[in-house]
């Protein structure tokens, strides 16, 4: 059974740099683009960023480009969002999502971290 | 890159068809067939329903089904059922820098 299990949410001041985990399980993680998508707190859901199964491609939303870096363990079969100079905006749950094959569909999706930016 | 637009609800009885529309331009919607469609229940993880605009994976009933036409994606829920009362929210792919965008999300509220 896939398992996408996200952690290090909760509440940051202003400026911090948390670093959100993604635990996967129940399949070749290595084999998979992998992406974090949040959604604001009674917003829509909004693309956040992507990385190939290598590592070796990432892309970002504009939104967050500079300030964010998504990476990935595939020995301990873990995907990472570094985020950096948060700002209240960035508030909301950070889910982290499988794609599947190269088709832009996200078709498994973790239970999501929240991550609330305030003084 | 603006979000994709969805009416912000629609409604039903049980058993009637509803058509959720997703408007985009021909930079996402209109120009690829990366279109794909999410359910959400509260406190739960989103789900997928359609993807490349009118395939649904494995498990997701034939109730749902999706099309396009020119800059605009629909899904429709045919046989509405108590349990489809959610948030919807379309997906393409876009050239813009962005790479992604979501629609704005459609509440259904079965009457």
């Amino acid at each position: 059974e896939v398992q996408l299990v996200e952690s290090g949410g909760g509440l940051v001041q202003p400026g911090g740099s948390p670093r959100l985990s993604c635990a996967a399980s129940g399949f070749t993680f290595s084999s998979y683009w992998m992406h974090w998508v949040r959604q604001a707190p009674g917003k829509g859901l909004v693309w956040v960023s992507r990385i190939n199964g290598d590592g070796s491609s990432t892309s970002y939303a504009d939104s967050v480009k500079g300030r964010f870096t998504i990476s990935r363990d595939n020995a301990k079969n873990t995907l990472y969002l570094q985020m950096n100079s948060l700002r209240a905006e960035d508030t909301g749950v950070y889910y982290c999502a499988r794609e599947e094959g190269s088709t832009w569909a996200f078709d498994y999706w973790g239970q999501g971290t929240l991550v609330t930016v305030s003084s | 890159q603006s979000a994709l637009t969805q009416p912000a609800s629609v409604s039903g009885s049980p058993g009637q068809s509803i058509t959720i529309s997703c408007t985009g331009t021909s930079s996402d919607v209109g120009g690829y067939n990366f279109v794909s469609w999410y359910q959400l229940h509260p406190g739960k993880a989103p789900k997928l329903i359609i993807y490349e605009v009118s395939n649904r994976p494995s498990g997701v009933s034939n109730r749902f089904s999706g099309s396009k036409s020119g800059n605009t994606a629909s899904l429709t829920i045919s046989g509405l059922q108590a349990e489809d009362e959610a948030d919807y929210y379309c997906n393409s792919y876009t050239s813009s820098n962005t790479l992604n965008v979501f629609g704005t999300g459609t509440k259904v509220t079965v009457l």
